[in-house]
């Protein structure tokens, strides 16, 4: 089965500055690959998504890369804010509807003002 | 976007009983919904998918007699935790996907914790 890594697993950053976290999965029919943001004691939040026909999307300050290739994904945090901290999840999973995801171990990103 | 509702957010039971978690599509139907289990500073583990009108299916090592899943309607999901034990206390997570939207997004719920004593 599907098998994702995320890197680092705590990322402290100054406000202001850009926050990176890295994904890889290992199936190469894996073709969705969604961000979640958890707040504590929260349930995830979509925060963007990329499919496999595209190698970037970007919404505002946030921003995804994709690497099809060598099967690793990005998530790219520009002028971080307080709020930004959060644990973030990268997940993948083959197809749209119906499919299960496979999440990523989660990175905890805090942002210091 | 779609809303996804849990109900209790958090429940303390006494070892032995069991317990109830709603999960409810609010704006949409959903013939599929995922539950999830997070242990403190861990990813989100699957445990089962619910499947409207016929049997969850269940990932391997959760016990099926253990979390039973009800999935009655296409707005609503029911997890029940039997004779629950501290071992089960955990953060539980429910989701599911608004086909009608066709991007295949998923929607969570937002948690039930629950602490058996």
């Amino acid at each position: 089965g599907e098998n994702v890594e995320q890197h680092p697993s705590t990322l402290s950053v100054q406000e202001g500055d850009s926050a990176v976290i890295k994904c890889t999965y290992s199936d190469s029919a894996s073709n969705y690959f969604p961000w979640y943001k958890q707040e504590l004691g929260k349930g995830p939040q979509l925060i963007i998504d990329i499919r496999s026909n595209v190698g970037e999307k970007k919404d505002q300050r946030i921003a995804v890369t994709l690497n099809k290739t060598a099967k690793h994904f990005s998530l790219h945090i520009t002028e971080t804010q307080p709020e930004d901290s959060a644990v973030y999840f990268c997940a993948a999973s083959i197809g749209n509807a119906g499919n299960m995801l496979t999440f990523g171990g989660g990175t905890r990103l805090m942002v210091k003002p | 976007g779609a809303v996804v509702s849990q109900h209790p957010s958090w429940v303390i039971c006494k070892s032995g009983t069991s317990v109830k978690i709603e999960c409810r599509s609010l704006d949409f139907q959903a013939t599929t919904m995922f539950w999830y289990r997070q242990f403190p500073k861990q990813s989100l583990m699957l445990m089962a998918t619910s499947n409207e009108g016929s049997k969850a299916t269940y990932e391997q090592g959760v016990e099926k007699d253990k979390f039973l899943i009800n999935h009655a309607s296409l707005t609503l999901s029911t997890l029940t935790v039997t004779s629950a034990h501290p071992e089960d206390s955990s953060f539980y997570i429910c989701s599911a996907r608004d086909l009608a939207l066709g991007t295949g997004e998923l929607f969570f719920g937002e948690g039930s914790r629950l602490t058996v004593l």
